[in-house]
């Protein structure tokens, strides 16, 4: 029972354009989410988390949006560049548990094309 | 800041016997350590949970005999494969979080193990 998804395994965007990877989630209970970036042979790399009592979240060149009705959140890279190129993963928690654990997605492989 | 390393980057071993792999937080004091491992195209899998210096809490199907975790200090979380088999073959890699901002997990690099 995958309980975080990533439907799309890959995606490819023009350098300079915008990057939306999407995540959706079945548990109810999730009220936080992170973003992670992840390069071959190496460890994920966190970019960005939305708690559920906002909608929003932006850092610089991203932004998170989250649809709580919809359980779907959302990553927005503007503009993208080619070193943003990397395997995406979007991970939901529930902070009422108190575990600090995370449920991670499968991933989307984003390839921005110079 | 936030650096979290992790040793061997990667390892050959002969069926049967142990491997230990190390993570360390670099520059903060990890209360809390994870351990997963990752199958090729697929996700991070959370195999257990480790606060230093208490028992780690498994994941429901790994085997915690199998799986030594020791998180004896702040900075240092310790994964023991025990006589390890090929299918333990994998990616395994550890993050930590502190007392400060529980919610936020940062990962080591990863450990490549191979069992022959």
């Amino acid at each position: 029972d995958q309980q975080v998804k990533q439907n799309s395994p890959s995606l490819s965007v023009q350098e300079g354009r915008i990057s939306i990877l999407n995540c959706d989630y079945t548990n109810s209970m999730f009220d936080y989410f992170l973003w992670y970036k992840k390069y071959p042979a190496e460890g994920p790399t966190f970019l960005i988390s939305i708690s559920s009592i906002k909608d929003k979240n932006e850092d610089g060149r991203f932004t998170v949006f989250l649809n709580k009705s919809a359980k779907h959140l959302s990553l927005h890279i503007v503009p993208s560049q080619p070193g943003d190129s990397a395997v995406y993963f979007c991970a939901a928690s529930s902070m009422a548990s108190g575990t600090y654990k995370y449920i991670f997605g499968t991933g989307t492989r984003l390839k921005v094309l110079a | 800041g936030a650096v979290v390393s992790q040793h061997p980057s990667r390892v050959i071993c002969k069926s049967g016997t142990s491997v230990k792999i190390e993570c360390r937080s670099l520059d903060f004091q990890a209360t809390t350590m994870f351990w997963y491992r990752q199958f090729p195209k697929q996700s991070l899998m959370l195999m257990a949970t480790s606060n230093e210096g208490s028992k780690a809490t498994y994941e429901q199907g790994v085997e915690k005999d199998k799986f030594l975790i020791n998180h004896a200090s702040l900075t240092l979380s310790t994964l023991t494969v025990t006589s390890a088999h090929p299918e333990d073959s994998s990616f395994y890699i550890c993050s930590a979080s502190s007392g400060k901002d529980p919610y936020t997990q940062y990962f080591g690099p990863g450990t490549r193990l191979t069992v022959l």
